[in-house]
C-alpha cells in the first residue's frame, strides 16, 4: 500500500498557466508538508500543515497556495508558472508529537516532476 | 535559523567504510535525522538522533555530538546500492519543530 502518493508524477507546462499538485497520506500523520528540491538538489522546506491548520510557511512568492480540504490531504495549487518553478516537488507526512517525545520521522512521496517551458 | 554542512561529493570502493561528516550551527535543537535519496527517488529514513553518541542500525551508523554541533553517518561494507545522495537534517526546537535539510552528500560507489 502506497503510505504517501503525489498526482501528478510528471507535469510540464507553458510559463503563465495555472497548475495543482495533490497529495495523500494514509499513514494517519496529522502534519504533512510541501518541499522543493531544485536542480541542485537542495530540498527545501514550502509549507506545512497541521490538522489542517498552516503551521510554517516559509518564504515563499504568493503565487504559491496550498490547501488542506483534511488532515489526509494536502494540495498545491500554482498560478502564473514561470521558468524558475521547474522542480521536483516532493510532499511528506508526519506525526507532530510534543517536542521531544519519539522521532516525528517524515515520511516522502514519490514526488512531482515540474517542468516549465 | 539553521545553517547546515556536509561535502558535496564523495567516493568510495565496494566493500570499504566511508564517513559522511555533517556540522550544524542552530537556534535551537531537538534532533537529527539522515535520509538517504536515490537518483530520481524520494528521500527515505536512514537515522535518527537526539542523545549524543554512537545509534547502530546495521550496517548504517551515525553519530551526534551536541557541543561541537556534529554527525556522521557511517557506512560499512559498502555495496554498490549505496551510491545515493545523504542528507542531513536538523530538527529545531520550536513548537512546530522545523526540520531544515542540508544540501546533501552525493556517494559514489566504485568496484
Amino acid at each position: 500500500d502506497t503510505a504517501v502518493s503525489q498526482t501528478p508524477k510528471y507535469l510540464v507546462t507553458q510559463m503563465g498557466n495555472d497548475k495543482s499538485i495533490k497529495c495523500e497520506q494514509n499513514l494517519g500523520h496529522d502534519t504533512m508538508y510541501w518541499y522543493k528540491q531544485d536542480s541542485k538538489k537542495f530540498l527545501k522546506i514550502m509549507f506545512s500543515y497541521n490538522n489542517k491548520e498552516l503551521i510554517i510557511n516559509e518564504t515563499v512568492p504568493n503565487r504559491f497556495s496550498p490547501k488542506s480540504p483534511d488532515k489526509a490531504h494536502l494540495n498545491l495549487h500554482i498560478n502564473s508558472l514561470e521558468l524558475g518553478d521547474s522542480a521536483v516537488y516532493f510532499c511528506a507526512s508526519s506525526h507532530l508529537g510534543l517536542a521531544g517525545e519519539g522521532q516525528e520521522t517524515q515520511y516522502f512521496g514519490p514526488g512531482t516532476r515540474l517542468l516549465v517551458l | 535559523g539553521q545553517n547546515i554542512d556536509q561535502p558535496t561529493e564523495m567516493t568510495a570502493t565496494e566493500g570499504a567504510i566511508v564517513q559522511i561528516n555533517c556540522t550544524y550551527q542552530t537556534s535551537g535543537f531537538n534532533g537529527l535525522f539522515w535520509y538517504q535519496q536515490h537518483a530520481g527517488e524520494a528521500p527515505t529514513f536512514l537515522s535518527y538522533n537526539v542523545l549524543d553518541g554512537l545509534e547502530e542500525k546495521g550496517r548504517f551508523s551515525s553519530f551526534l555530538s551536541r557541543s561541537k554541533g556534529y554527525s556522521y553517518l557511517l557506512l560499512k561494507e559498502l555495496q554498490m546500492k549505496d551510491s545515493a545522495s545523504y542528507l542531513c537534517a536538523v530538527r529545531d526546537s520550536g513548537g512546530y519543530q522545523k526540520v531544515t535539510f542540508g544540501t546533501g552528500t552525493k556517494l559514489q560507489v566504485i568496484p
